[in-house]
């Protein structure tokens, strides 16, 4: 069965800092792997998909990497925003089936 | 911008009753997920939809949990009766096929008393 840790749970950080965001997976045997938002009480927003032969993906000031032989991806978040306070979810795509992690919940203070 | 349509928003229920969610996916998706989501926890699927077929049900409470797609469009998940634990955030989820982007709706937020 796929375990997917998210760490650390929760993180503050001032206003324009650089977020990173880590996610470990158990099983590197993936179809790809996936980075949500979720706002508190709303559903998940689809931020990045990383496919399994893929290193990294960027999406403005978003950039996700993927290693999947030692099965690890980072989110790196730069000059972060109020706006950006919320939790980031880790999914990974593998035997047909999303297995997520915990979150990471961020707050950055103005 | 197509969306993953679900309703009701907010349902609260007495346990022991009878509560149904439905879900609409982005039109032209084949597959379809339920997740469940407890405060604090990452989605755990419930059952996954491949056009109107299960594909995954292995972690859906079958004694009183069902869903179905018949037309392999929409969607409803049913709990019957509902007990205090139910409480949670119940997510679909669509895909254009299976292993590719996921996109998710609104959740419905279930409270049991």
């Amino acid at each position: 069965k796929q375990e997917v840790t998210q760490i650390p749970a929760a993180l503050s950080v001032p206003e324009g800092e650089n977020l990173v965001l880590n996610c470990s997976f158990t099983d590197s045997a993936i179809y790809n792997l996936q980075w949500f938002r979720q706002d508190p009480g709303k559903g998940l927003t689809s931020l990045l998909l990383i496919q399994s032969s893929q290193r990294e993906q960027t999406s403005g000031r978003l950039n996700a990497s993927l290693d999947k032989s030692s099965g690890r991806s980072t989110l790196y978040i730069a000059a972060s925003q109020p706006g950006d306070s919320a939790t980031y979810l880790c999914a990974v795509d593998g035997n047909n089936r999303l297995a997520f992690g915990k979150g990471n919940q961020v707050v950055v203070i103005p | 911008e197509a969306e993953v349509a679900q309703s009701p928003r907010y349902k609260i229920t007495e346990k022991s009753q009878a509560v149904a969610f439905w879900c609409d996916p982005i039109s032209g998706h084949a597959t379809l997920y339920w997740y469940r989501q407890i405060l604090g926890q990452g989605p755990e699927l419930l059952v996954q939809f491949q056009d109107e077929s299960v594909v995954d049900d292995s972690q859906l409470p079958k004694d009183r949990f069902s869903a179905e797609r018949l037309k392999g469009v929409d969607s409803t998940l049913k709990i019957q009766p509902a007990e205090l634990g139910d409480s949670a955030m119940y997510l679909c989820a669509s895909s254009l096929r299976m292993n590719t982007e996921a996109f998710f709706g609104q959740g419905t937020r279930l409270t049991v008393v």
